[in-house]
């Protein structure tokens, strides 16, 4: 079946740190993946996608590789800030070009930045 | 970009009552909407897929009559928790993915409290 796993939280980091959160996911076929981010109180935004094996998806100095090979999805960025601190999730489309396909989502990944 | 909203953003109701929750995309057509059920620091766990003008598609274990889901537009779904009870108390999200894309949209979450 169609899984998408993410590494337990929280993750704390100091401001201008590096962070990775790994995700690696399950599917059959080609899905499309995602990573949502949720502030406190808030509904999820979506932060990046990649549709194909190779592609790079980036925003807001976040960037992840679709890495099929590997079957995963990390999220990376060069230097956090308290701003990011938020819960993280992993998602992917099993089937991204039928419209009825609801995501997948990993169990999240919370993030707490200090200054 | 693509905006969801819900309304209302919190509610709280007494136990036996039934309370509407509606979910608009406000700039883009969908004719697939997802209702989600969110506790606390945990992921999002998919309840039903609604359909434009059909029937709504329940995962398992989601009570059909008591969460009411009408698609009645392109641009509305809406969710009705019937004769609520105190563990039906949740963080409610919708998303909507636009007729022609890969992605969801979400909106910011309801905080249903039974009293």
């Amino acid at each position: 079946g169609n899984s998408v796993t993410q590494m337990e939280g929280p993750v704390t980091l100091s401001e201008e740190a590096f962070l990775t959160i790994n995700c690696t996911y399950t599917a059959t076929g080609y899905p499309s993946l995602f990573w949502y981010v949720q502030y406190p109180g808030e509904g999820l935004q979506l932060l990046l996608k990649a549709t194909k094996a190779d592609d790079k998806g980036s925003n807001k100095g976040f960037e992840a590789t679709y890495r099929k090979e590997t079957t995963s999805f990390h999220l990376e960025k060069g230097s956090v800030q308290v701003s990011d601190s938020a819960v993280y999730f992993c998602a992917l489309n099993p089937k991204a070009n039928q419209a009825g396909t609801a995501l997948i989502f990993g169990k999240g990944t919370t993030l707490s930045v200090s200054s | 970009g693509a905006v969801v909203s819900q309304h209302p953003s919190r509610v709280i109701c007494k136990s036996g009552t039934s309370v509407k929750i509606e979910c608009r995309s406000l700039d883009f057509q969908a004719t697939t909407m997802f209702w989600y059920r969110q506790f606390p620091k945990q992921s999002l766990m998919l309840m039903a897929t609604s359909n434009e003008g059909s029937k709504a598609t329940y995962e398992q274990g989601v009570e059909k009559d008591k969460f009411l889901i009408n698609h009645a537009s392109l641009t509305l779904s809406t969710l009705t928790v019937t004769s609520a009870h105190p563990e039906d108390s949740s963080f409610y999200i919708c998303s909507a993915r636009p007729i022609a894309g890969v992605e969801q949209y979400f909106g910011p979450g309801t905080r249903l409290t039974v009293t």
